[in-house]
């Protein structure tokens, strides 16, 4: 099973809005709404940020939101914060396996 | 408060055995699956396979399947992840986390650093 296909980097001013999609294929992203993001700063364990697609658990908050179209799904951070400066991890639900695919990852720098 | 917690850091020798574990709490353990996930120095994440603590039905990754053995004690709560012979690249953190739906992992244990080296 191949890996989702994220973009290395991104990055944005303070403030601004980014988004950080993730591609896969008609036999995961694009049938089902099994695609959750994570965040994970340098030397921690990852953290789910959106499940569902578009879900946010408990305490994540409200500027982090998910999408898709397709077979590509994408998360957006809003009023961009230092804080946010991590890694971020898509995954999705795939067929093939019957478990869990996970994008390369996208490093987002807040410039 | 739902928690996962893992065993302490390894260094281990290339053809040595090792078996790390994961013991949750605060939740119903055996109306569960967990995952293993491996992240190698410097890169992503990846699913190595999950195990239903109630039953223990298990599920490999393809790039996984007869390299590890993922196991669990229900009665102690606790998942395993075994190794019967380490090699150099099994060098890596590995995390274990609770899936509550799809591919979802709701919560994360703190993970544990393998190092193998001779």
């Amino acid at each position: 099973q191949s890996a989702l296909t994220q973009p290395a980097s991104v990055s944005g001013s303070p403030g601004q809005s980014i988004t950080i999609s993730c591609t896969g294929t008609s036999s995961d992203v694009g049938v089902y709404n099994y695609v959750s993001w994570y965040q994970q700063h340098p030397g921690k364990a990852p953290k789910l940020m959106i499940y569902d697609v578009s879900n946010r658990p408990s305490g994540v908050s409200n500027r982090f939101s998910g999408s898709k179209s397709g077979n590509t799904a994408s998360l957006t951070i809003s009023g961009l914060q230092a804080e946010d400066e991590a890694d971020y991890y898509c995954s999705s639900y795939a067929s093939s396996t019957t478990l869990g695919v996970f994008g390369g990852g996208t490093k987002l720098t807040v410039l | 408060e739902v928690q996962l917690v893992q065993s302490g850091a390894e260094v281990k020798k290339p053809g040595e055995s090792l078996k790390i574990s994961c013991k949750g709490s605060g939740y119903s353990f055996t109306n569960y699956w967990i995952g293993w996930v491996r992240q190698m120095p410097g890169k992503g994440l990846e699913w190595m396979g999950i195990i239903y603590a109630g039953d223990s039905d298990t599920r490999y990754s393809p790039s996984f399947q007869g390299q590890v053995t993922i196991s669990a004690d229900k009665s102690i709560s606790t998942a395993y992840l075994q190794w019967s012979s380490l090699k150099a690249s099994d060098t890596a953190m590995y995390y274990c986390a609770r899936r509550s739906v799809g591919s979802t992992f709701d919560y994360w244990g703190q993970g544990t650093l393998v190092t193998v080296s001779s």
